[in-house]
């Protein structure tokens, strides 16, 4: 079964540093969504994106957040000065329908000291 | 803002038996998600409910959604251990599509 992929697994940052997160979504998919997931916390929406722009971001992407599809492939997260409260597992998702069911990825567990 | 509250939070049961995991949400929707986690690992989606009345089942779960009441449940019959995980609901924003706003979920463990 087709699956969206995300790199690294862990990642472990030095507070102020730029992170990228990466996710492969599921080929055929359209819409694709950022969500995070504070430890013992629910998991929480970050952004959504479709047709090469961001559909909606909550209060948590601010300016330090940003998105892009570099190809048609890939679609990235990056934090451009990480703080402490970024710690949190980031999951990738992506669906091809705005109202289907949405695959999420395995994670990647992002670590700021 | 849309509020998703479900309990109960934490819920220890004996295999065997059965339970029911509520769901409510505070503003109209007719499109909500069971997902269960596992510990450290990602969201698997268990079931897409998109009409008031909706009901669905797979195994020994068995998922159904009134959106009159905003209240979905999520009924575990004849509990097993395999069972046991942290089980999400989400609800869309009728605004916007798969902007999911989860409740805190409920973690399950099932004792033999």
């Amino acid at each position: 079964e087709p699956e969206v992929t995300q790199t690294p697994s862990h990642q472990v940052t030095q507070m102020g540093q730029e992170v990228i997160l990466r996710c492969v979504p599921i080929s055929n998919h359209l819409y694709f969504y950022w969500y995070r997931q504070i430890l013992g916390q629910k998991v929480e929406f970050l952004v959504s994106f479709y047709n090469n722009e961001i559909s909606e971001k909550s209060e948590i992407f601010d300016d330090q957040f940003s998105v892009e599809r570099p190809d048609g492939s890939n679609f990235t997260l990056k934090i451009r000065s990480t703080k402490l409260e970024d710690s949190a597992m980031y999951f990738c998702a992506s669906t091809r329908d705005s109202n289907g069911k949405l695959f999420f990825g395995s994670g990647t567990q992002l670590s700021v000291l | 803002e849309l509020k998703v509250e479900q309990n109960p939070l934490f819920l220890s049961m004996q295999e065997g038996k059965n339970y029911t995991i509520y769901c409510n949400y505070s503003t109209t929707s007719d499109r909500l998600y069971w997902y269960r986690q596992d510990p450290g690992k990602s969201l698997e989606s268990l079931f897409v409910l998109l009409s008031n009345g909706a009901v669905k089942q797979e195994g020994r779960l068995m998922a159904s959604l009134d959106t009159k009441a905003r209240l979905s449940t999520l009924h575990i019959t004849a509990a097993v251990h395999d069972l046991s995980a942290t089980y999400f609901c989400a609800v869309d924003h009728e605004t916007s599509g798969s902007r999911l706003t989860f409740g805190e979920g409920t973690q399950l463990t099932v004792n033999p």
